[in-house]
């Protein structure tokens, strides 16, 4: 079973900043990783898949990078919809798993 | 418009069943793999189960469920379900269906979920 984990628990970042959050699996889950956004109330969205390709209308500023076992989804400059909980999660294999996620929130 | 709509959640009292429902619309449904994904109270999402797609579907559990829930599919009817028995504590949480992209299983479309609780 893969355990992912992720890191900082918590991000304060200013809004315009950038914000750069981390994902690792316990073994590598070669580029099936994907990231999600959840806001309160809300079922998770999908921001990125293989690693690195972002979803159908999600905005150019969410990119994602990694590979193996180690991932990072950078936002570049923060809006104010971004404040919210990401989590990562891999399909490599059976169980499907989520990262604990990372709360972005305003500094 | 791709949608999935979730029912059948309520309060339960441990040791008891619940079935729960999954409707789709939008898309060709009987193609994708369709997962139930739960999230407990101020939890992460947890994966709980996966059927492939086609008329017998094959299936996936997370061990926490395994021997406990059932996953089916009625591909004439778009409808996923969840036939969750022996049910604990541990089992409450926010119940979503949410369809896997093409060939991969990561999910691209989520429904609202349902409320399962487990209490006496």
């Amino acid at each position: 079973e893969i355990v992912m984990t992720q890191s900082p628990g918590t991000l304060s970042v200013s809004p315009g900043e950038r914000a750069t959050l981390s994902c690792r699996a316990s073994q590598s889950v070669n580029s099936n990783l994907a990231w999600y956004q959840q806001k309160p109330g809300q079922a998770p969205r999908l921001l990125i898949y293989g690693a690195s390709t972002r979803a159908t209308g999600i905005p150019a500023r969410f990119s994602g990078s990694g590979s193996g076992t180690d991932f990072t989804l950078t936002i570049s400059s923060l809006q104010s919809e971004d404040f919210a909980v990401y989590y990562c999660q891999q399909y490599n294999n059976w169980p499907l798993a989520f990262g604990q996620g990372t709360k972005v929130e305003i500094k | 418009e791709v949608q999935l709509v979730e029912s059948g959640g309520g309060l339960v009292q441990p040791g008891g069943s619940l079935r729960l429902s999954c409707a789709a619309s939008g898309f060709t449904f009987s193609s994708y793999v369709i997962s139930w994904v739960r999230q407990a109270p101020g939890k992460g999402p947890e994966w709980v189960s996966a059927i492939s797609g086609g008329d017998f579907g094959s299936t996936q559990y997370a061990d926490s469920v395994k021997g406990r829930f059932t996953i089916s599919r009625d591909n004439s009817k778009s409808t996923l379900y969840l036939q969750m028995n022996s049910l604990r504590a541990e089992d409450t949480a926010e119940y979503y269906c949410a369809k896997s992209g093409s060939y991969q299983h990561y999910m691209d479309v989520w429904g609202k979920g349902t409320t399962v609780t487990v209490s006496s």
